[in-house]
């Protein structure tokens, strides 16, 4: 089936540092979403990207939608305590089912 | 406070025990849905509600009954679970099942 891969699968940063992660799949997305899920909580949205090549902000977070459709990043920079938690890549494939496809998740702990 | 509610947080179980989960949103949205989210696995969809009309069964053991009386409310039934069923049970939202998801904060359910 379908699947997002998701990479590195966890990271231990010091504040400050700069973060990125990224998406990749062999398959054509429409939509890209990145989401952070903290402890004991819901994912909740960060970002969502509608097409190729888009590049939005939000705040100290950017994230691209990839030219080939295929792939996904997020950037964090000047990274803080309260920016720990598992970041989740989320996508909904080109003429496919309208279901959202979802990584396994990246795991940033942040040293203060 | 994504708009999505769901209770209990935290529910502790028997295998012969009868529970149901509640979820209620207030955006407005017709799509509801519900998630497993298990350690180290990507975010299984369940089951998938438009207009109040099941369109989705991820192919979930009859022990898990979802019900939706209106576009606002869901529920998720659970009768004799096994221990491999404890998980973190998310509801999400969305304004049409093309449209990004909001979560709830989740119940954490553990299966004795």
């Amino acid at each position: 089936g379908q699947q997002l891969n998701q990479s590195p699968q966890s990271m231990f940063i010091q504040e400050g540092e700069d973060v990125s992660m990224n998406c990749t799949s062999s398959s054509i997305f429409n939509t890209w979403l990145w989401y952070k899920q903290e402890p004991g909580e819901g994912p909740v949205l960060l970002i969502a990207l509608y097409k190729a090549g888009e590049l939005t902000s939000n705040g100290r977070l950017t994230a691209q939608f990839g030219i080939t459709r295929k792939d996904s990043f997020l950037n964090i920079s000047a990274s803080i305590p309260s920016d720990v938690g598992i970041y989740f890549c989320a996508g909904q494939l080109q003429g496919g089912s309208e279901k959202l496809v979802f990584g396994k998740g990246m795991k940033l702990t942040v040293n203060p | 406070e994504t708009g999505v509610t769901q209770t209990p947080r935290h529910l502790v179980m028997g295998m012969t025990n009868k529970k149901s989960l509640k979820c209620e949103q207030h955006l407005g949205h017709n799509a509801m849905y519900w998630y497993k989210q298990s350690a180290k696995k990507p975010l299984e969809l369940m089951f998938v509600y438009n207009f109040k009309e099941q369109t989705e069964n991820n192919s979930v053991p009859s022990r898990f009954s979802p019900e939706c009386p209106n576009s606002s409310h869901l529920f998720l039934h659970l009768h004799t679970l096994q221990p491999e069923d404890s998980a973190l049970y998310l509801c999400a939202s969305s304004q049409d099942t093309r449209e990004k998801l909001f979560f709830g904060s989740g119940t954490q359910l553990s299966v004795l």
